[in-house]
């Protein structure tokens, strides 16, 4: 089954304890995003990579370092978590950037306290 | 940067046509996306337009006119279960970038 995979799905975490939120896809997507959405916000974009070693900075990347090893792997890591990155998060692959679909993981619902 | 604007929320009732409006300001424009979410779910992708011209999948199409910077979503026949959140986005591509910029949403509400 075509699927993104994010964990945790929740998370409750102390103010500067570094965390990383993992996400998978099996579909050989070659573009993969963070998105954060917050009441009111809709969804913003943090990070994305359009392949492997080659991420750009989305619309609110400032508290946030990803990485891109493998083509399925996209990890939001957060080194000193704070109170206002407390959010929904969501991880998403699609084919290429262009006009293909996004396939959006679950979600993580993030608590920093 | 991107912009858009949506209505924040629209109510209708069961059976009825209601068309969510979306207008937008951005530089590299490539596509028009739609997409809905259930309270808490995952986005589901809906539609997508690069060309003016309206688009139909099934109950749902979606319009495009980028001369006017503006497209919508259209639902027909409307069902309890189409209360959700929809979201239209934008593609840019500029510079080497490519991101994919999301309105803030809007929440329909079909009533009885």
């Amino acid at each position: 089954e075509a699927q993104v995979t994010q964990n945790p799905r929740y998370l409750i975490t102390v103010t500067g304890k570094k965390l990383t939120v993992t996400c998978s896809q099996n579909m050989n997507h070659e573009y993969m995003s963070w998105y954060r959405q917050d009441p009111g916000l809709g969804l913003r974009q943090i990070y994305y990579s359009m392949n492997v070693e080659v991420t750009d900075k989305g619309d609110v990347p400032e508290g946030y370092k990803v990485s891109r090893k493998e083509k399925r792997n996209f990890p939001l890591i957060l080194e000193s978590p704070s109170p206002n990155q407390t959010s929904l998060y969501f991880c998403a692959s699609s084919l290429t950037g262009g006009d293909t679909e996004a396939f959006f993981g679950q979600g993580t619902r993030l608590t920093v306290v | 940067g991107q912009s858009l604007e949506q209505p924040s929320e629209v109510t209708a009732v069961e059976g009825a046509i209601v068309q969510i409006n979306c207008t937008y300001q951005t530089s590299g424009f490539y596509g028009l996306s739609w997409y809905q979410q259930h309270d808490g779910g995952a986005p589901t992708f809906l539609s997508y337009n690069a060309l003016d011209g309206l688009e139909e999948t099934g109950r749902f199409s979606s319009f495009l006119s980028r001369s006017d910077s503006y497209g919508y979503l259209l639902l027909q026949e409307l069902q309890m279960k189409d209360s959700a959140s929809y979201f239209c986005a934008v593609r840019a591509i500029t510079g080497g970038g490519n991101k994919l910029t999301f309105g803030t949403g809007t929440q329909l509400k079909v009533e009885l």
